[in-house]
């Protein structure tokens, strides 16, 4: 079974911290993304990336960044965090473009 | 691009029972693939069903089963014979057959089961 691995499930940081939330998948999988999921509005992707060192934009980049060294990890960077980045975190990744993507647990994080 | 619409924000159905979770979609994509997820409480979000749009066949996973209707960009999804661990928020998803395509869900639905 595919297995995805977020650092953490719960995170409390203050405004203008630098926060690092850390992904890992162990299947080889080119494909990662980070998503973060708020009631009513579903789930929106922040950043994706198709192979190491490479990266886009989703739909939701602002005040985020991302790092992909290995093909395995997939890290999100929130530079200046902020209240409004209180939210749940999502990480997925898949293979093949025929395959479903496998998410892990999630990250809450809170931005006091 | 791609849309996905879940009108709906919640539902409700009886222990036992059959419900349909609705889904609309747009995509400009000529092939593309139609996911349902399932987040329980315990937050993980799990694969229920996968539809490849160019299979006329609808998709069934035991008591899951959708209708994929594809000239009204439709996805519903039925759930027969409900039970108490059916009870999370089902989220529909729509990705292109591209390699480099994303996916993308819509606003989900809260389904319970009363006992």
């Amino acid at each position: 079974d595919v297995k995805v691995t977020q650092s953490s499930r719960y995170l409390v940081k203050r405004t203008g911290e630098k926060v690092f939330l850390e992904c890992v998948q162990d299947m080889d999988h080119e494909n990662m993304f980070w998503y973060r999921q708020d009631p009513g509005l579903g789930l929106r992707l922040i950043y994706f990336s198709y192979d190491v060192k490479m990266k886009e934009k989703g739909d939701i980049p602002e005040g985020y960044s991302v790092s992909r060294e290995k093909k395995e990890r997939f890290s999100l960077i929130l530079e200046s965090a902020s209240t409004n980045q209180t939210s749940m975190y999502l990480c997925a990744s898949f293979g093949q473009f025929n395959q479903p993507q496998h998410f892990g647990d999630g990250t809450r994080l809170s931005i006091l | 691009a791609q849309t996905v619409t879940q009108s709906q924000p919640e539902m409700s159905v009886q222990e036992a029972e059959t419900v349909t979770l609705s889904c609309t979609y747009d995509t400009s994509e000529s092939d593309y693939y139609l996911f349902w997820y399932k987040q329980p409480p315990s937050r993980q979000m799990i694969l229920v069903i996968r539809q490849e749009a160019y299979k006329q066949q609808n998709a069934t996973e035991n008591r899951f089963s959708v209708n994929f209707q594809k000239a009204a960009k439709s996805f519903s999804l039925k759930i027969s014979d409900s039970q108490l661990g059916d009870a999370a928020m089902y989220f529909c998803a729509s990705r292109g057959a591209g390699a480099n395509s994303k996916l993308t869900f819509g606003k989900g639905i809260t389904l319970s089961v009363r006992p």
